[in-house]
C-alpha cells in the first residue's frame, strides 16, 4: 500500500528541548510540505520541498528546520526556538505541479505537547 | 497571495438534510480549488478539486461543489447527510503556476444530529 507514515502519533516535549518529526512517503513524489494546524486556523505551511536536498521556508519557518537527503523522507525538527510548538502537524507531499493530480495527499499527523 | 475565508466556523445540522459550507477565496492569480475533510485526530483526505472545465464537481461520499469565478466561490454541498459526515472540512487554493503550495481556510466544524 502506499502512503504517508508519520511517526510517533502523539509526542510530549519539555521546553527547552529539540525534538524530530518523522515524515515517510513511498508515493515515489518529488514534494513534500510541512503544516502546523492549531484550532481555528485552518493549516499553516512551515517548509516544503520540491526536490532532494533542497527545500524552502513556508509562512510559519521561524523555530523549525528540516532536511531533504532522500526523497522518501523529509523530517521536521522543533526546535527550542519555537515559541509555542503545541499542535498538530501534518506531512503532505505531491507529485510536481502540471503533472497530472495537482493535489497534495496527507500523513495522519503528530500531535506534539510541550509539557 | 491568495486568501481563503470560510464564512462558518460551525454548522450544526439533522441527519437526511441538505448542507451547504461556504468558501471565498482571493487571488490576483488563477487558482486551482481543493475541499478536504479531516476526521478527528486524522490526517486530510481529498473530497474534491477544481482544475478547469465544468464549474459543477463532484466528489466523494456524494458531496459536490461549485465554482463561481465572478463570485470568488467554492461552496460544498451535500443534498442529504449522515452521521458520519460529522467531521472538519477545509478549502483550500494552490496558484495554477508556482510551487503547488496550498492555503488553506480556517475550516468549517460540520456536526450532524440525530
Amino acid at each position: 500500500d502506499g502512503g504517508i507514515t508519520q511517526s510517533p502519533k502523539y509526542l510530549f516535549r519539555k521546553e527547552g528541548q529539540n525534538v524530530t518529526l518523522s515524515c515517510e512517503q513511498n508515493l515515489n513524489h518529488d514534494a513534500m510540505y510541512w503544516y502546523r494546524q492549531d484550532p481555528g486556523q485552518g493549516l499553516r505551511l512551515i517548509y516544503y520541498s520540491q526536490i532532494v536536498n533542497d527545500f524552502q521556508k513556508g509562512d510559519i519557518a521561524e523555530g523549525y528546520s528540516v532536511s531533504r537527503e532522500k526523497k522518501e523522507s523529509f523530517p521536521l525538527t522543533v526546535t527550542s526556538a519555537q515559541k509555542n510548538p503545541t499542535a498538530f502537524y501534518l506531512c503532505a507531499s505531491s507529485i510536481p505541479p502540471g503533472q497530472g493530480a495537482d493535489e497534495q495527499f496527507f500523513g495522519p499527523g503528530t500531535r506534539l505537547t510541550v509539557l | 497571495a491568495q486568501s481563503v475565508t470560510q464564512l462558518d466556523s460551525q454548522v450544526p445540522v439533522f441527519e437526511e438534510a441538505p448542507v451547504e459550507l461556504r468558501c471565498n477565496y482571493s487571488s490576483s492569480v488563477s487558482v486551482y480549488l481543493f475541499w478536504y475533510v479531516q476526521y478527528p485526530n486524522q490526517g486530510l483526505q481529498l473530497l474534491l478539486k477544481y482544475l478547469s472545465g465544468s464549474t459543477l464537481v463532484k466528489g466523494i461520499n456524494g458531496f459536490e461543489a461549485e465554482f463561481n469565478k465572478s463570485q470568488t466561490s467554492f461552496h460544498l454541498r451535500k443534498p442529504s447527510v449522515h452521521i458520519s459526515d460529522t467531521a472538519e472540512y477545509f478549502c483550500a487554493v494552490s496558484e495554477i503556476q508556482g510551487a503547488q503550495k496550498l492555503v488553506f481556510g480556517q475550516g468549517t466544524r460540520l456536526t450532524i444530529n440525530p
